[in-house]
């Protein structure tokens, strides 16, 4: 049962355009969301999150949207750059049940930004 | 501040061995998970701890285990390594497990 999913495995982009990443969730208890990036070889690294009482946070070239009703959230990222091709993860987690004390990931889309 | 240092890097076993694999969290950190990343599967909750206590696990067989110790440093074990037990193990600490976790490298456990 996938509580986290991101559908699209992959994603090409031209440098300079803007890339949008997608994640929808199912479970209704998640209240904190959380986009991390990731490169052959290193673990993941913070990018950005939201709390559910908020709908959108900037920071930089990073934007985070969320739609509660339709439990789906995108990450935005504007100028893309040609550093920013990387995995990008989604993830998810609750203060009930068992999505305490963990994130829930999806699993990951493939960024390509091209010069 | 240091970040998340995890050791060994790379580790080659045979199957039917078992492993054990370390993590060093952030300076204040007392919170430390563990997540297996394989291709196609994403990361997968392995447990959580923390001052020492497992406060939640994840849908893994019990070959898989853990511990913390007093200095928030975290051990995890696998006994009896199988195939599919080949992935990345990745460490993550926080000083709330629901919040920003901050990940090291990662093991990447081979099984021959």
């Amino acid at each position: 049962d996938q509580q986290v999913k991101q559908n699209s495995p992959s994603l090409s982009v031209q440098e300079g355009r803007i890339s949008i990443l997608n994640c929808d969730y199912t479970n209704s208890m998640f209240d904190y969301f959380l986009w991390y990036k990731k490169y052959p070889a290193e673990g993941p690294t913070f990018l950005i999150s939201i709390s559910s009482i908020k709908d959108k946070n900037e920071d930089g070239r990073f934007t985070v949207f969320l739609n509660k009703s339709a439990k789906h959230l995108s990450l935005h990222i504007v100028p893309s750059q040609p550093g920013d091709s990387a995995v990008y993860f989604c993830a998810a987690s609750g203060h009930s049940g068992g999505s305490n004390y963990k994130l829930t990931f999806g699993k990951g889309t493939l960024l390509t930004v091209n010069p | 501040k240091a970040g998340v240092t995890q050791t060994p890097r790379y580790l080659i076993k045979t199957r039917g061995q078992q492993v054990t694999l370390s993590c060093s969290p952030i300076s204040g950190h007392r919170s430390v998970s563990w997540y297996q990343q394989t291709p196609g599967q994403g990361l997968q909750f392995l447990f959580e701890y923390f001052s020492e206590t497992q406060r939640n696990k994840g849908n893994f067989p019990g070959r898989f285990s853990g511990r913390q110790f007093s200095n928030s440093r975290s051990e995890m074990n696998v006994s009896t390594l199988e195939l599919g037990d080949s992935a990345l193990y990745l460490c993550a600490s926080s000083w709330d497990s629901s919040r920003e976790q901050y990940f090291g490298p990662g093991t990447r456990l081979t099984v021959t």
